[in-house]
């Protein structure tokens, strides 16, 4: 079936580092989405990426969808403590199934050290 | 808004046992769904649904029931409860259209002895 593995599994900052984390999809999807994950909390819906080789930012986080709808990244510029969670994309397989039937990634943790 | 409200917040169960996790949200979204969590596979789609009356399933269905009677409720049934189970489940619901989900619950935190 559908996989989608994200790298790295955790990663360890000093508050002020920059972070990125990298998804891929093993078929083509429709669009990604990202989550953050609060430890102990429940996912929130932070951004959906839709066209080929998209990049959006909102503030110091940059997103980007690969060029072949397969790959994904998400580059958080100088992490606070606030930036301490777990992000996960997903997004709905490319083969005109529901759009609501997402796929989530396998996640990366982040921790942030002041 | 509530939002989306999920209980029990946590629950013990014997194997075997079965039991209803609850979900209702307020928000008259259309589209309304169940993950379960667990520990380095993300979340994983169990039930969705895309309206009263109509539901799918998802990833991982076996061993879980579900309905949609009204907009609101989408509830989550255990036949028989197994130790493989043992996972956080999170109700989500989204606008029809919208393609992601706008609203978690704040999980139920399961586990079958």
């Amino acid at each position: 079936g559908q996989q989608v593995m994200q790298i790295p599994q955790y990663q360890h900052v000093q508050e002020g580092e920059d972070f990125t984390t990298y998804c891929n999809s093993s078929t083509t999807l429709s669009n990604i989405q990202w989550y953050k994950q609060r430890p102990g909390g429940h996912p929130v819906f932070l951004i959906q990426l839709v066209k080929s080789g998209e990049v959006k930012k909102q503030k110091r986080l940059t997103f980007q969808f690969g060029e072949a709808k397969k790959n994904s990244s998400l580059h958080i510029t100088a992490t606070q403590t606030t930036d301490v969670g777990t992000y996960f994309c997903a997004g709905p397989p490319y083969y005109g199934g529901a759009t609501n039937k997402l796929i989530f990634g396998t996640g990366t943790l982040l921790a942030v050290q002041p | 808004n509530a939002g989306v409200t999920q209980t029990p917040k946590f629950q013990v169960l014997k194997t075997g046992q079965s039991m209803t996790l609850q979900c209702a949200q307020d928000m008259n979204h259309e589209y309304m769904s169940w993950y379960r969590q667990d520990p380095g596979m993300g979340l994983r789609l169990i039930h969705y649904s895309v309206g009263a009356g109509i539901t799918d399933q998802g990833e991982v269905p076996n061993g879980y029931n579900v309905s949609r009677s009204t907009t609101e409720d989408f509830p989550l049934r255990l036949l028989s409860a197994a130790p493989s189970q043992t996972s956080v489940y999170f109700c989500a619901s989204s606008p029809k259209g919208q393609g992601f989900v706008r609203a978690f619950g704040n999980g139920t935190r399961l586990t079958v002895t």
